[in-house]
């Protein structure tokens, strides 16, 4: 059985840093590419990041790109994302997702973790 | 950057049929997928790659395409489908994940 555990997150004040991991188990990691999803209080889902399953290819979304740097350790089946320079606007709920296929454009998100809340604010 | 339109809401009586559309510019082209999210729950993937269900995913949920819109259905729709969808697709041009809006289902 897949499973995705999310740990790291908390309040942190504008500017400041944090540093999200998540824990699978069930599957060949290093075998598949992992992103991160988040989810604004009442909003949608926002991709955000993500890495080949070697972790030689990474890919930001524009948003977070130059502040959060992804990452992977594949002996010990974690994801992380560091992230920097914390703004108001990256309040969310922070999803682990592993991929399924990805290849070409086919790229999806078979399974989630259950989430770690990130707030910024003063 | 690409943009995935979805209708923010959707409503219908159980055991009729949900349409959900999720529009794009030459959605046609490129795979789409579905997620479910439950209200506090994380999503859940129920349709990859336009029409395929992944294991465990009731016959009742389908996907299809057509022109710039790709639908998914729901047929006999319970009250446990009331959530909110999603749907996604991967911007080769970008390189980046794209999701629609979102769409709540709402089941009378």
């Amino acid at each position: 059985e897949v499973q995705l555990w999310e740990s790291g997150g908390g309040l942190v004040q504008p500017g400041g840093s944090l540093r999200l991991s998540c824990a699978a188990s069930g599957f060949t990691f290093s075998t598949y590419a992992m992103s991160w999803v988040r989810q604004a209080p009442g909003k949608g889902l926002e991709w955000v990041s993500a890495i080949s399953g070697s972790g030689g290819t990474t890919y930001y979304a524009d948003s977070v790109k130059g502040r959060f740097t992804i990452s992977r350790d594949n002996s010990k089946n974690t994801v992380s994302m560091q992230m920097n320079s914390l703004r108001v606007e990256d309040t969310a709920v922070y999803y682990c997702a592993k991929a399924g296929k990805w290849f070409g454009d086919s790229k999806v998100f078979d399974y989630w973790g259950q989430g770690t809340l990130v707030t910024v604010s003063s | 950057s690409y943009v995935l339109t979805q209708p923010p809401s959707v409503s219908v009586a159980p055991g009729q049929t949900a349409r959900i559309t999720c529009g794009g510019n030459n959605i046609g082209s490129k795979s789409v997928h579905w997620y479910q999210q439950r209200p506090g729950q994380a999503p859940v993937l129920v349709v990859y790659d336009d029409t395929n269900r992944p294991s465990g995913i009731p016959e009742r949920f389908s996907g299809s395409e057509s022109g710039n819109t790709a639908t998914l259905t729901i047929t006999r729709v319970v009250a446990g489908d009331e959530a909110d969808y999603y749907c996604q697709v991967w911007d080769i041009t970008s390189d980046h994940g794209v999701f629609g809006g979102g769409t709540k289902l709402t089941v009378l």
